[in-house]
């Protein structure tokens, strides 16, 4: 079946360390998408790819960088963790081209001590 | 740029009752519209979505929604509801051409709470 896989799940780590969170689908799909979702804000665009080796900046990239080596994995690196990144980060696919639709993963809750 | 607004942060109804959540965008043109749908400790799960056509379009699960053009509207809405449609409901835009087709722009989102 197809689908759109994080891990870890749940992650803790201390200030100024590196994290990275891994994404991978199985849906074939061109674009992926790294998102964080904060109470109030909703859903925030942090990076995407539009194919292996393109990364793009989102809406809030300040932080964050993002590595596409393959077409099924998506990672987001936080180089100095800090705790204003304390949040839920989501991948999502999508197809791209005339298809605008986005596949969700179950998230990565990610808290910064 | 776009934008989407969803102007009810928390809906409560009763089992059986009919239910509509408001969704208005801004967009120089008409986008691409989607409502999705968040349980708790999930990701989003798409109810459906409107490329062109017909402006009432059904998802999932019961759920239709109707594009308005002239007031930027894309309202999600149910006949009857069940407690087990208690979520948030996110609805989202994308630019329907060029570069940032399937860049989503998303709302708050709503939290439904349907009383059993």
């Amino acid at each position: 079946e197809a689908a759109v896989t994080q891990s870890p799940r749940n992650k803790v780590a201390v200030t100024g360390g590196k994290v990275t969170l891994s994404c991978n689908q199985t849906n074939n799909h061109n674009n992926m998408y790294w998102y964080r979702q904060d109470t109030g804000h909703g859903l925030r665009l942090i990076h995407y790819s539009y194919g292996a080796g393109s990364t793009e900046k989102g809406d809030i990239p300040d932080g964050y960088k993002a590595s596409r080596p393959s077409q099924e994995n998506f990672s987001l690196i936080l180089e100095l963790a800090t705790p204003s990144q304390t949040s839920v980060y989501f991948c999502a696919s999508g197809p791209g081209y005339n298809y605008a639709e986005q596949f969700f993963g179950p998230g990565t809750r990610l808290t910064v001590l | 740029a776009q934008s989407v607004t969803q102007p009810d942060a928390r809906v409560t109804v009763s089992e059986g009752a009919s239910l509509q959540l408001r969704c208005k965008y801004s967009s120089s043109v008409t986008p691409y519209l989607f409502w999705y749908v968040q349980y708790p400790r999930q990701g989003l799960q798409l109810l459906l979505k409107y490329y062109s056509g017909d402006p009432v379009v059904q998802g999932v699960n019961g759920f239709e929604a109707e594009f308005s053009k002239s007031n930027s509207s894309f309202h999600l809405r149910k006949a009857s509801v069940h407690w087990s449609d208690s979520a948030v409901y996110f609805c989202a835009v994308s630019p329907n051409t060029g570069a940032n087709t399937g860049k989503l722009t998303f709302g708050h989102g709503t939290i439904l709470r349907v009383h059993p």
